[in-house]
């Protein structure tokens, strides 16, 4: 059984254009996370929702909107994307404060 | 603003070495530190978690420290195995419990 999953697992679109990723974890956890690793494979926290209320908020661009319908969903919305853009996308999700379970990345390019 | 380094950046090994991967970080105010392996193309794994109270945790071959007041963790790996072989990264939340900071990371190799 997966615990933590992300859709898609590929994802190539043109600039401009607005995606979604969804994230989903199974392990009856209270927080979830959105991180961004670059190509020198940096990984930076993006947002953290616990109990479905934003606890961090990092320098992202506003074209990122997290979105928490529920404790066990988180998903990104980025509009107008931008080459820059182009990184793997990891969600992660915790009881609050304890250990982080990682999906398996989304690979977001940008044309 | 709390910054975490690994080194080194890379590490070659032949199977059956013992090694140690540090990591550094300025601020001492954390409320824990965590260890991670990363595959090629996967998500990361949770290797070992230390509290911010605690000196150390192991879990099988492998054994974590943390020393809170020179900033600095160790992750040693007994005798090494080429399923070893990733990125090994260390990360520490702040003592807010809010934010959550990442090393550079250390890449292994082990030689059969």
């Amino acid at each position: 059984d997966t615990a933590v999953s992300q859709t898609p697992k590929y994802l190539v679109t043109q600039m401009g254009n607005d995606k979604s990723i969804k994230c989903e974890q199974n392990l009856g956890h209270d927080t979830m996370y959105w991180y961004k690793q670059d190509s020198k494979k940096f990984l930076k926290i993006m947002f953290s929702y616990n109990n479905k209320e934003l606890i961090i908020n990092e320098t992202v661009p506003n074209r990122f909107s997290p979105k928490s319908p529920d404790k066990a969903h988180l998903n990104l919305h980025i509009n107008s994307l931008e080459l820059g853009d182009s990184a793997v996308y990891f969600c992660a999700s915790s009881k609050y404060l304890a250990t982080q379970y990682f999906g398996p990345g989304t690979r977001l390019l940008v044309l | 603003k709390q910054e975490v380094t690994q080194i080194p950046a890379a590490l070659s090994v032949p199977e059956g070495e013992n090694l140690v991967l540090n990591c550094s970080f300025t601020d001492s105010a954390i409320y824990n530190l965590q260890w991670f392996r990363q595959d090629p193309g996967k998500g990361l794994t949770s290797l070992l978690l230390i509290q911010s109270s605690q000196r150390e945790q192991t879990s099988g071959r492998l054994n974590a420290s943390l020393d809170k007041s020179s900033g600095r963790s160790t992750l040693y790996i007994a005798a090494s195995q080429p399923g070893d072989s990733a990125t090994y990264l260390c990360a520490v939340r702040a003592d807010t419990g809010n934010q959550f900071y990442f090393g550079t990371g250390t890449s292994l190799t082990v030689i059969p």
